[in-house]
């Protein structure tokens, strides 16, 4: 079965360094995943998504996030974090029927 | 264009009542999921409609049921309410299956609070 595994449920940066957020997966096949971020009071806003191609992919907002499929992660990341940035991030992965299977979700801080 | 519209914004509701929650799509898209999300916790799958079909149910009750209609709004019926159905309702829509590789495009969101 599909899933997705985001192991930290917070994250704390300061602002103006690099941030990771991580993210793990299992499918069979080729995996679609993505990441989306919530803030709040707000429904799911949609960053990057990967499908084929470069391992190395750039979304919204500054972030990218680098597929490894041997490890088999999808980690997010910035260079350099904003106060902003704070918020609630979700990986996914969809589902062979179609659905989006998310995380439980990692709370981003990023401190002043 | 406008994005994915949900109402009501707010709800609140007591147990055993019953409650239907409204979404509109993106114009030109024919597919509309819901999912719940427990204060906490990701986003959990309970319906997919496409062209008015049921293309996916998650491992919800028979309390909750979705329709579709010919306009390609939705709505998600909860019937008998429990404490634990308070939660966000998230309703997404995405294109013809298989034109955006899984790409689904959320709406705002509903909170129930069931009391």
């Amino acid at each position: 079965a599909q899933s997705v595994a985001q192991p930290e449920d917070q994250v704390n940066v300061a602002e103006g360094n690099p941030l990771t957020v991580k993210c793990t997966y299992s499918v069979s096949g080729n995996p679609y995943l993505f990441w989306y971020v919530q803030y709040p009071n707000r429904g799911l806003q949609f960053l990057l998504k990967y499908i084929t191609g470069d391992n190395l992919v750039k979304g919204s907002y500054g972030f990218e996030a680098e597929f490894n499929k041997s490890q088999t992660s999808f980690h997010l990341k910035k260079p350099s974090a904003l106060v902003s940035d704070s918020a609630l991030y979700f990986c996914a992965v969809r589902s062979r029927d179609d659905k989006i299977i998310f995380g439980k979700g990692t709370r981003l801080h990023i401190l002043p | 264009d406008a994005g994915v519209t949900q109402s009501p914004t707010h709800l609140i509701k007591t147990r055993g009542q019953h409650v239907t929650l409204r979404c509109s799509p993106i114009s030109g898209h024919k597919s509309v999921s819901w999912y719940q999300q427990v204060l906490g916790q990701g986003p959990q799958f309970i319906f997919q409609y496409y062209e008015k079909e049921e293309r996916g149910r998650g491992n919800f009750p028979d309390r909750f049921s979705a329709r579709q209609f010919p306009n390609y709004s939705s709505e998600l019926n909860v019937n008998a309410l429990l404490l634990g159905d308070s939660a966000l309702y998230l309703c997404a829509s995405g294109g013809a299956a298989g034109q955006t590789q899984g790409m689904q495009y959320f709406g705002p969101g509903t909170r129930l609070t069931v009391l």
